[in-house]
Parts: structure tokens; sequence; C-alpha cells
């Protein structure tokens, strides 16, 4: 079975900074895709990177990057010039495409961006 | 346009009453899910409905109901419920397409009802 470990349940930021929140999951999957969702106080999941397990290519969404390691098993996500807005929670979580795409979601990080 | 609809915001029941959350997507997505989720942490799984036919059930009790009318509309229907059901409840849509490098079936989710059973 697949898992998702976030180990920082917290972290702070001062804006304009650079912030990177850690995830690491256990599979013996090839193929999966693998996303960072943010949780804001309003509480809608909002979707802020996705990554293909068979590309190199770390994935890019503006301020928003990932250091994809699939040997290490490792999903960390860099947030650059963070912003008073970037302030929510912060899952990762893991998918195996198939007749359920069921999404395995780490246990959160709450981030702090301090102004 | 990634809009998934969630209606009520806010919804406070008694144990003996009938209730529905409704959600609603027009993004022509074929997959749809339901998801308990409890403060601080992360969205369960209950319900996924694929091509408007109940796929999976999370072992969810039969005092939820969901219902899938047509492929842009979700219900959960609520009755006797339990103290311990409060929670905020979050609906989600995917694409359903196939194959890899086809989007992931990237889920797109609602803001959610947040439910209080008294």
């Amino acid at each position: 079975a697949q898992t998702v470990t976030q180990s920082q349940p917290e972290m702070s930021v001062q804006e304009a900074e650079t912030v990177t929140l850690s995830c690491t999951y256990d599979t013996s999957e090839n193929n999966y895709y693998l996303f960072w969702y943010k949780q804001p106080p309003s509480r809608q999941m909002i979707l802020v990177i996705r990554q293909e397990a068979y590309k190199q290519q770390n994935a890019t969404e503006n301020r928003f990057s990932v250091n994809f390691q699939k040997a290490a098993k490792s999903f960390s996500l860099k947030i650059s010039d963070s912003q008073l807005g970037d302030t929510a929670m912060y899952f990762c979580a893991f998918m195996k495409p198939g007749a359920t795409n069921k999404l395995i979601f780490g246990t959160g990080t709450l981030l702090a961006v301090q102004p | 346009d990634t809009e998934v609809t969630q209606t009520p915001k806010h919804l406070v029941m008694g144990m003996t009453n009938k209730k529905s959350l409704k959600c609603e997507q027009h993004m022509g997505h074929r997959a749809m899910y339901w998801y308990k989720q409890k403060a601080k942490k992360p969205p369960e799984l209950m319900f996924v409905y694929s091509y408007e036919k109940l796929s999976i059930n999370e072992s969810v009790p039969s005092r939820f109901s969901p219902e899938c009318p047509n492929s842009s509309l979700l219900n959960l229907h609520l009755h006797a419920l339990q103290p311990e059901d409060s929670a905020l409840y979050l609906c989600a849509s995917s694409p359903r397409t196939s194959g890899f490098g086809a989007g992931g079936d990237t889920q797109y989710f609602g803001p959610g009802t947040r439910l209080t059973v008294l």
C-alpha cells in the first residue's frame, strides 16, 4: 500500500523569502502522479502543482516548483517570494492512475507567512 | 474554468433530520468524489462516481447515501447522523481521462459544506 509522509507539521517564513516543504512517499509502482494542494483558511482545496512520475523534468507553476527525486521517493515543494496569501495548509498527495484514481494524502504542513 | 460548486456552505442539523448536500460541475468531468475532512486532518475519501455509476464506497455508514442524477450533479443525502459526523464535506471532480500524459485525472475541489450535527 502507498503511504505519503509530511514530516513538518508547521512551518513559518517571512514574506518575500523562499521556503521548502518536504514530502516523501512509499510505493512499488513505477508510473504514478504526485500533487501538492493548498487549503487556506477559506477551506477550499486548491491544486498547486502536479508531477508525472515518468517525467524527469521538475514541474513549475509561477512561484511554485518541485524537486522530484524518484529514486529517493521525495517530492518537495519550493515556494519563492512568499506572499501573505500563501498562508495555508499544504497537502502532498499520491495517485496511481487506474479504475479509482484514489488520492493518498499526507498529514499536511501548516505554513504561516509572516509580514 | 475549473469550478466546482457546493451548496449549502454551512448546515446545522439534528440527529433525526434528513438533509442533502449538493455538488455541481460544468467542466464535462465524468468522475465525481465525496470526501470528509475533520479539522487539521487530510480529506478522507467516501465515494467515487465514474460515468454516473458508483465505483467506490469506502465502507461509509448507510446514513450517508450518495446519488449522481447526471454527469454534472452529485448529491449526498444525510439521515440519522451522529455528532461525530460533524465535519467539512468536500466534493471533487476529475476529467476521467485515461492513459498517462492525459492529465492524470487531476481532481478539482469545491469549497465544501461545513456540517454540524447537534
